[in-house]
């Protein structure tokens, strides 16, 4: 089965600063990485994700990058805000296509995000 | 509906005693998951639904563990004689077929077994 490494375990920056996470993935048959942040006691919720047939993509602060060959994807946050500290996991599955259903997330065993004021 | 709901938020159960989780996917949506979060850990599949039909159970961990969505809307993950390594939090999850395909997770139930 799949198996989803997740580096590093907790990332300390400051304020304004940039932050990557990176995850590697076992499973070539993965086409599906999506990112999620996990608040104290709260659900995850899913930031940003991307498809095997892109090799990057952007929403405002945040971009993940996948390198297909290398079987590693990153997450990359710029001008890190006090509320960007958080759990954040990445994980990887396979889709189907459209109306083909997907496999369960394979999860990283998360990043621990603390941005310092 | 709004969002995944699962019932109840927290759970205490005396070891050996039998519970029921309940999760109410978000309103048509085919596909739901459960998943098993330790403390400090990421979510871990237990198993999948597309429908009524279980269509991966690979994850649930013995067959004390047991999982049901018989009309194809609420699910049921049922486990009989608790025991102490079943304390986490279990989280439900769905997504449509189509679109974007974004699994969208339940606040989930921490169950705590003494």
């Amino acid at each position: 089965g799949e198996n989803v490494e997740q580096h590093p375990s907790t990332l300390s920056v400051q304020e304004g600063d940039s932050a990557v996470i990176k995850c590697t993935y076992s499973d070539s048959a993965s086409n599906y990485f999506p990112w999620y942040k996990q608040e104290l006691g709260k659900r995850p919720q899913l930031i940003i994700d991307i498809r095997s047939n892109v090799g990057e993509k952007k929403d405002q602060r945040i971009a993940v990058t996948l390198n297909k060959t290398a079987k590693h994807f990153s997450l990359h946050i710029t001008e890190t805000q006090p509320e960007d500290s958080a759990v954040y996991f990445c994980a990887a599955s396979r889709r189907r296509g459209t109306g083909g259903g997907a496999d369960g997330l394979t999860f990283g065993k998360g990043t621990h995000l603390i941005i310092q004021p | 509906g709004a969002g995944v709901s699962q019932s109840p938020r927290y759970k205490v159960a005396k070891r050996g005693q039998d519970v029921a989780l309940r999760c109410d996917p978000i309103s048509g949506h085919v596909s739901l998951f459960w998943y098993q979060q330790a403390l400090g850990q990421g979510p871990e599949f237990l198993t999948y639904f597309q429908n009524e039909a279980q269509l991966d159970k690979s994850g649930l961990p013995s067959d004390r563990f047991f999982a049901e969505r018989p009309e194809g809307s609420v699910s049921t993950l049922k486990i009989q004689r608790t025991q102490q390594e079943d304390s986490a939090v279990y989280l439900c999850a769905s997504s449509s077929l189509s679109g974007t395909g974004e699994a969208f997770f339940g606040q989930g139930t921490r169950l705590t077994v003494v």
